[in-house]
């Protein structure tokens, strides 16, 4: 079975659209984390939810909004998709707490927008 | 602030070649250091890390050792193998309101012909 999961692994859509990433895992963690995967390969930290609370929120424009129904799955929607958006959405999780816990990364979702 | 800096890609390599991916990190305080692995349509899976200045990680054959004199983490292979190629990912963490948080670099790509 799979640790982390995403869906879907690929979208496309036009600007302007409304859409949702969906990520689930089974690892029995509590925190949760989207990253972002520009063109170049960059990874950047979104949002973080430690047991559906959100503890982590960079400058993400409010286009973005995660939501996390239960501490296994963190959603990630967006309003009003723009070019800029188009990069590999990734998914996390971690245990919580004091000093480094390994995260486990989900497959991706590419999302393309024209 | 934080920031890693490694070495541009991408680098090819023939099968048993000896490699160097450099690292280079900015931090304050004394953050934890990673080195993790992107295979093709896969996500990031850790390969390996080092907690404190000295330690040397190593996972699979490749090696690094954190440098505190010289901030850096670089990795290293004494042989690589065709199925070593993959994006490389540089990271550091640092903690933030009780959730683990990486900072990752540019990625390196590498590819290993036979």
């Amino acid at each position: 079975d799979t640790a982390v999961s995403q869906t879907p692994k690929y979208l496309v859509t036009q600007m302007g659209n409304d859409k949702s990433i969906k990520c689930e895992q089974n690892l029995g963690h509590d925190t949760m984390y989207w990253y972002k995967q520009d063109s170049k390969k960059f990874l950047k930290i979104m949002f973080s939810y430690n047991n559906k609370e959100l503890i982590i929120n960079e400058t993400v424009p409010n286009r973005f909004s995660p939501k996390s129904p239960d501490k296994a799955h963190l959603n990630l929607h967006i309003n009003s998709l723009e070019l800029g958006d188009s990069a590999v959405y990734f998914c996390a999780s971690s245990h919580p707490g004091q000093g480094y816990r390994e995260l486990f990364f989900g497959e991706g979702s590419r999302l393309t927008v024209l | 602030g934080n920031s890693v800096t490694q070495m541009e890609g991408p680098v090819t390599l023939s099968e048993e070649a000896f490699l160097t991916i450099n690292c280079t990190y900015t931090a304050t305080g004394y953050p934890s250091l990673f080195w993790y692995v992107q295979y093709p349509g896969e996500g990031l899976q850790l390969l390996l890390k080092a907690t404190k200045a000295d330690d040397k990680g190593s996972n699979k054959g490749f090696e690094a050792t954190y440098r505190k004199e010289t901030t850096s983490f670089h990795l290293e292979k004494g042989s690589v193998q065709v199925s070593d190629s993959a994006v490389y990912f540089c990271a550091l963490s640092y903690t933030q309101t009780g959730a683990n948080n990486l900072f990752f670099g540019t990625g390196t790509r590498l590819t290993v012909i036979p």
